[in-house]
């Protein structure tokens, strides 16, 4: 059965702190994973990775994607209250989209 | 701006009525989504629709239907038939099936 696996579930770290979510998956015929930050309601897009090794960076946000793997991170430095947030990790595969459960990150001041 | 929006953000039902949920977007998408979001469980797909006047079923389409009359559109009909029908609902679009999603605010959907 295709699934999309995120761990930790849930992390509760200090402002400064650096995360590390990760997202494995086992689906036929990928294509990309995406990734996408929750705060309240919509979630926001934050990356898409299709090629293996090349890490795509977007101010303190950081991830990249393992094929022979099967897997991504997503990297977050310095953190900040703001990015408490669900990440939601989603892999599109055939013309499927699945999403995993979710990481709850909490970043205490 | 473009974007999607979602109506009611909240809404109260009894059981063993029917309730439309509504999304509308601006953005000129051909592809068109409603997912279901449970505590721990994610966004299960409901349907989708990839182009005006057909949709597919998702993981969890029993007891939902929807419609694509127009592009901008893709209102969502949550049925009787529906066990277990409160819960956080998202519609989203996408210019082509295999673009990033953009996402509406949600319904969060009650039913006692």
């Amino acid at each position: 059965e295709d699934k999309v696996v995120q761990s930790p579930l849930s992390l509760v770290v200090h402002e400064g702190d650096t995360v590390t979510l990760n997202c494995s998956y086992e689906v036929t015929n990928f294509r990309s994973l995406l990734w996408y930050k929750q705060e309240k309601k919509a979630p926001t897009f934050l990356f898409m990775l299709t090629s293996s090794g090349i890490e795509k960076k977007s101010g303190r946000l950081s991830s990249i994607l393992d094929k022979k793997e099967l897997f991504s991170i997503l990297n977050i430095t310095a953190t900040q209250t703001g990015d408490s947030a669900i990440y939601l990790c989603a892999v599109f595969y055939n013309n499927d989209m699945r999403f995993g459960a979710g990481t709850r990150l909490t970043v205490k001041p | 701006d473009g974007g999607i929006t979602q109506s009611p953000k909240y809404l109260f039902r009894k059981e063993g009525q029917n309730v439309t949920l509504s999304c509308e977007q601006n953005l000129n998408h051909d592809a068109m989504y409603w997912y279901r979001q449970d505590p721990g469980q994610g966004l299960r797909l409901i349907y989708y629709s990839q182009i005006v006047n057909d949709f597919q079923k998702g993981d969890i389409a029993e007891g939902y239907s929807v419609s694509r009359e127009k592009k901008e559109s893709f209102p969502l009909t949550v049925t009787s038939a529906q066990k277990n029908p409160t819960a956080f609902y998202l519609c989203a679009s996408s210019i082509r099936v295999d673009s990033p999603l953009h996402f509406g605010n949600g319904t969060r959907l009650t039913v006692t």
